[in-house]
């Protein structure tokens, strides 16, 4: 099936940074990229659609400005976490959508020491 | 979107197969069913999906009722590496699949 890959798996970074999780559709265009984030033992909940070549419509509660999210090309989007806190320690997961199919990136696990 | 019901919780001994249940009474004409499934700190892999027909592929199959209010996921043959939580989901026009709370299955040996 389609692949779908998350860089870097995992990430430390310090409170007050910022930290850019990649996703690429490896082998198809996807003009369509979700992104969710997943807390221990919870579901996944979706943030936000990431729409290449236009703004990325976020989520109820979902703040904007601090979840920075760019679809510059048909296989790659990328999630910025602006000014990030220890509460912003999750468990990020990227999709694509190739046709009817959407496929799951494996994941990028950050902590904010 | 249409919300779906799965049961929290099912166990299955290895070899045999696992029906899991799923409803979504409140689907509309044009939302498909999707099954994911997630194992642990990994993202969700894909499963099946389908629409109004029977589905089937290496993976698994799907029922889905005629009145397409509920469908059942299965698994032939359980294994070991089969332990895992899925996830029935009604996928709207947008495309955004939104998580329930999903099925923790358990193969036992």
């Amino acid at each position: 099936g389609a692949v779908v890959s998350q860089h870097p798996s995992w990430v430390i970074c310090k409170s007050g940074t910022s930290v850019k999780i990649e996703c690429r559709s490896l082998d198809f265009q996807a003009t369509t990229m979700f992104w969710y984030r997943q807390f221990p033992k919870q579901s996944l909940m979706l943030m936000a659609t990431s729409n290449e070549g236009s703004k990325a419509t976020y989520e109820q509660g979902v703040e904007k400005d601090k979840f920075l999210i760019n679809h510059a090309s048909l296989t790659l989007s990328t999630l910025t976490v602006t000014s990030a806190h220890p509460e912003d320690s999750s468990f990020y997961i990227c999709s694509a959508r190739a046709g009817n199919t959407i496929y799951f990136g494996e994941g990028s696990w950050l902590t904010v020491v | 979107d249409a919300k779906t019901t799965q049961p929290p919780s099912m166990d299955c001994a290895e070899g045999r197969a696992a029906n899991l249940p799923c409803n979504h009474s409140t689907i509309s004409g044009n939302e498909y069913v999707y099954w994911y499934r997630q194992i642990h700190s990994q993202g969700p892999q894909y499963i099946i999906h389908g629409l109004k027909n029977n589905e089937t592929n290496e993976m698994a199959s799907l029922i889905i009722t005629e009145d397409r209010k509920s469908s059942t996921l299965i698994l032939p043959h359980a294994t070991l590496r089969d332990t895992a939580v899925y996830y029935c989901i009604a996928r709207d026009s947008w495309g955004k699949l939104q998580f329930g709370a999903g099925t923790q299955v358990v193969v036992t040996p």
